[in-house]
């Protein structure tokens, strides 16, 4: 199993700033993935993130916007960068050991922009 | 393209049986996931397939035909706080790694 510690667990930022929410594994995991999540919809994948790698953005993000660190194997950061109201939304970041076994996942952080 | 669906919504009363179908598109399939949801908390695990069949873990079971593309999530004996949204979950393969593509999740209503 795998516990995570993400923070903040909610803010309400002004547009044109930026939030960076921090993810913290209890144990060393090779590929981390950071979600966006509307209420009451489903999960989008923003980026995955493996330590030493740039993280892989999905289609419709980009790292100017949402830059990712992923210093070691049990800490990542992203950065949600000048903040519109469209940006309000939960962000869940995710763990996962391998493709056969359950992805954990953080409490997410609610962001509201105004 | 990789695509997932599920029911939007289910309803069903407190002590019976539901089940959650989903059906899904995907190149590189390795398996198909169910997790949890409840209002304002974060996605939990359920129960995962990569080979055809039933799984059962307590009462929940989840089904997988492989040549069907198609499987379902089993909630039985029906309590109040399995109210909550059921995400099937696609897990397949992307560029040596892996990935997990999401339906959009069905929201059972539970009445006592």
């Amino acid at each position: 199993s795998a516990v995570i510690s993400q923070k903040p667990s909610r803010d309400i930022c002004q547009r044109g700033t930026s939030l960076t929410i921090q993810c913290q594994v209890d144990s060393q995991v090779t590929m981390m993935f950071w979600y966006r999540q509307q209420p009451g919809q489903s999960l989008t994948l923003i980026a995955t993130a493996n330590q030493g790698s740039e993280a892989t953005y999905e289609s419709g993000f980009v790292i100017d916007k949402f830059p990712i660190s992923r210093p070691n194997l049990t800490f990542s950061t992203l950065t949600v960068s000048n903040m519109s109201p469209e940006d309000s939304s939960i962000y869940l970041c995710s763990v996962g050991r391998d493709r056969d076994t359950e992805a954990f996942f953080g409490q997410g952080t609610r962001l509201t922009v105004v | 393209g990789q695509s997932l669906e599920q029911p939007s919504e289910v309803t069903a009363v407190e002590g019976a049986i539901v089940q959650i179908n989903c059906t899904y598109q995907t190149s590189g399939f390795y398996g198909l996931s169910w997790y949890q949801q409840h209002d304002g908390g974060a996605p939990t695990f359920l129960s995962y397939n990569a080979l055809d069949g039933l799984e059962e873990t307590g009462r929940f079971s989840s089904f997988l035909s492989r040549s069907d593309s198609y499987g379902y999530l089993l909630l039985q004996e029906l309590q109040m706080k399995d109210s909550a949204s059921y995400f099937c979950a696609v897990n397949f393969d992307k560029d040596s790694n892996y990935q997990l593509i999401w339906g959009a999740g069905t929201k059972l209503i539970i009445k006592p």
